[in-house]
C-alpha cells in the first residue's frame, strides 16, 4: 500500500518568514495530493490540494509543487502569520480501485512574533 | 462549500457502554464515508471505508464488531463504538469522499473519553 513520509516534525518560524514542508509518498500510481491544517481540537482543513497532471499550485500565501519522478510534493508558506500556527498533514489518494488517503505524520508549526 | 456535520463533539461515557457518533453531509452526496481515529500529537488512522447502502470495509487490527459503521444514506453514516474501554478513548473524524471527484470533506471531530 501506499506509505508517505513527512519532514520535518516541528518547524518553528519568525513571523513573516517563509515555512516549507515536505513529503514523499512510495506508490506512482498516486493522483491527488492534498494538504490539510489541523487546529487543536478540530478536524482537518483543506488548505490546498494537486492532481498529478500539475507541477505546481499556488494560492495567495500557498503553495504546493509536486515532483512526480521523485514521489515527492511540498507545501510553501510564504509571509506567515500567527494564525498560520497548526498541524500541517500531508496525504495521498492511491493509484488503482482505492480511494483513500494515506497521511503522512505531521508538521507542527509555529510562527513566532 | 461542501459541509459535514459530526456529532457530538464531545462525549464522556462509562467503561461497557456504546456510544454512537454521527456524520451528516449537508449540501452533498456522501457516496464514500471515511472514519479515523486519531491519538494526541499523532496522524490520522483509518478505521474504516464505508460505501451508501454496503457493509464498511474495516482496515487490518480494526474490530469490526466493536467499530460498527452504518452508511444507510447518502447523507448520513454513523460509528457505534461498542462496550467502550478506556483504551477506545480517542479522537473520532469522519471524512465524506463527495460524487464532484477527488475531494475529501471532514467533520470536526468527536473527542471521546471513556472512564
Amino acid at each position: 500500500g501506499e506509505n508517505v513520509e513527512q519532514h520535518p516534525s516541528t518547524l518553528s518560524v519568525q513571523e513573516g518568514d517563509s515555512a516549507v514542508i515536505k513529503c514523499t509518498y512510495s506508490d506512482s500510481a498516486s493522483n491527488y495530493f492534498p494538504w490539510y491544517k489541523q487546529e487543536l481540537g478540530k478536524g482537518p482543513q483543506l488548505i490546498i490540494d494537486i492532481r498529478s497532471n500539475v507541477g505546481e499550485k499556488k494560492d495567495q500565501r500557498i503553495a504546493v509543487t509536486l515532483n512526480k519522478t521523485a514521489k515527492h510534493f511540498s507545501l510553501h508558506i510564504t509571509e506567515t502569520q500567527p494564525e498560520d500556527s497548526a498541524v500541517y498533514f500531508c496525504a495521498a489518494r492511491g493509484g488503482g480501485t482505492a480511494s483513500k488517503l494515506t497521511f503522512g505524520t505531521g508538521t507542527r508549526l509555529q510562527v513566532t512574533l | 462549500g461542501a459541509v459535514v456535520s459530526q456529532h457530538p463533539s464531545r462525549v464522556i461515557c462509562k467503561s461497557g457502554t456504546s456510544v454512537k457518533i454521527e456524520c451528516r453531509s449537508l449540501d452533498f452526496q456522501a457516496t464514500t464515508m471515511f472514519w479515523y481515529r486519531q491519538f494526541p500529537k499523532q496522524s490520522l488512522m483509518l478505521m474504516a471505508t464505508s460505501n451508501e447502502g454496503s457493509k464498511a470495509t474495516y482496515e487490518q487490527g480494526v474490530e469490526k464488531d466493536k467499530f460498527l459503521i452504518n452508511h444507510a444514506s447518502l447523507t448520513l453514516s454513523t460509528l457505534t463504538v461498542t462496550s467502550a474501554h478506556p483504551e477506545d478513548s480517542s479522537f473520532y473524524i469522519c471524512s465524506a469522499g463527495n460524487d464532484r471527484g477527488y475531494g475529501y470533506t471532514f467533520g470536526s471531530g468527536t473527542r471521546l473519553t471513556v472512564v
